[in-house]
């Protein structure tokens, strides 16, 4: 079967650094990318790592390790705006995506 | 860069009433449309792959007869909730994959929020 890891909730402190940890079980493995979705919107395309190591993108760098099975969203510089619910999702192929329950991020001043 | 639109945004409805929520790639041609659904606080379920041209594929749980899909060209897909009932009532969100500066990315619409009263 296919199972997916994160933590529910993390709260952080405007201007703090946070890490968003995900293991993942699937029966494929094509990358795994994160999103981030706002309450009542949808998600939107956070960054992708289809090989081991670290992609940065701004103030947001991701994180994997294919032998692991695990990977992880850090976000630099925390705003407020950044308080939203991030899902990571490996791919699963023939261009699916297995998401999670995700982690709700609450950023604090 | 890469847009997906749906319509409409949102749509209350009677118990036993059929919905239809169309979604669109706005400037490139999407062959394959997904289709998920997400209940409050939850993840997004994936419902069913569309393929334009061909029967769409449903994840195991899902009524076909329930949730018709058609991808009748590469730019609209569309969702018809048949008879719906309140446990209906969720957030519709459409995604399709777009090559954008190299890259193939995956591309979400804003999604339908369904009232089925």
């Amino acid at each position: 079967g296919q199972s997916l890891e994160q933590p529910s909730e993390v709260t952080a402190v405007e201007g703090a650094i946070v890490q968003i940890n995900c293991t993942y079980q699937t029966s494929g493995f094509y990358g795994l990318s994160w999103y981030q979705q706002h309450d009542g919107g949808a998600p939107t395309f956070l960054s992708y790592n289809a090989l081991d190591g670290l992609e940065e993108t701004g103030r947001f760098s991701s994180f994997l390790s294919r032998s692991d099975s695990y990977g992880y969203l850090l976000l630099q510089e925390l705003q407020m705006k950044d308080s939203a619910s991030y899902f990571c999702a490996p791919g699963t192929g023939a261009n699916n995506l297995f998401f999670g329950t995700g982690t709700r991020l609450t950023v604090i001043p | 860069g890469a847009v997906v639109s749906q319509h409409p945004s949102w749509v209350i409805c009677k118990s036993g009433t059929s919905v239809k929520i169309e979604c669109r790639s706005l400037d490139f041609q999407a062959t394959t449309m997904f289709w998920y659904r997400q209940f409050p606080k939850q993840s997004l379920m994936l419902m069913a792959t569309s393929n334009e041209g061909s029967k769409a594929t449903y994840e195991q749980g899902v009524e076909k007869d329930k949730f018709l899909i058609n991808h009748a060209s590469l730019t609209l897909s569309t969702l018809t909730v048949t008879s719906a009932h309140p446990e209906d009532s969720s957030f519709y969100i459409c995604s399709a994959t777009a090559l954008t500066s190299g890259n193939t990315n995956r591309v979400f619409g804003p999604g339908t929020r369904l009232t089925v009263l």
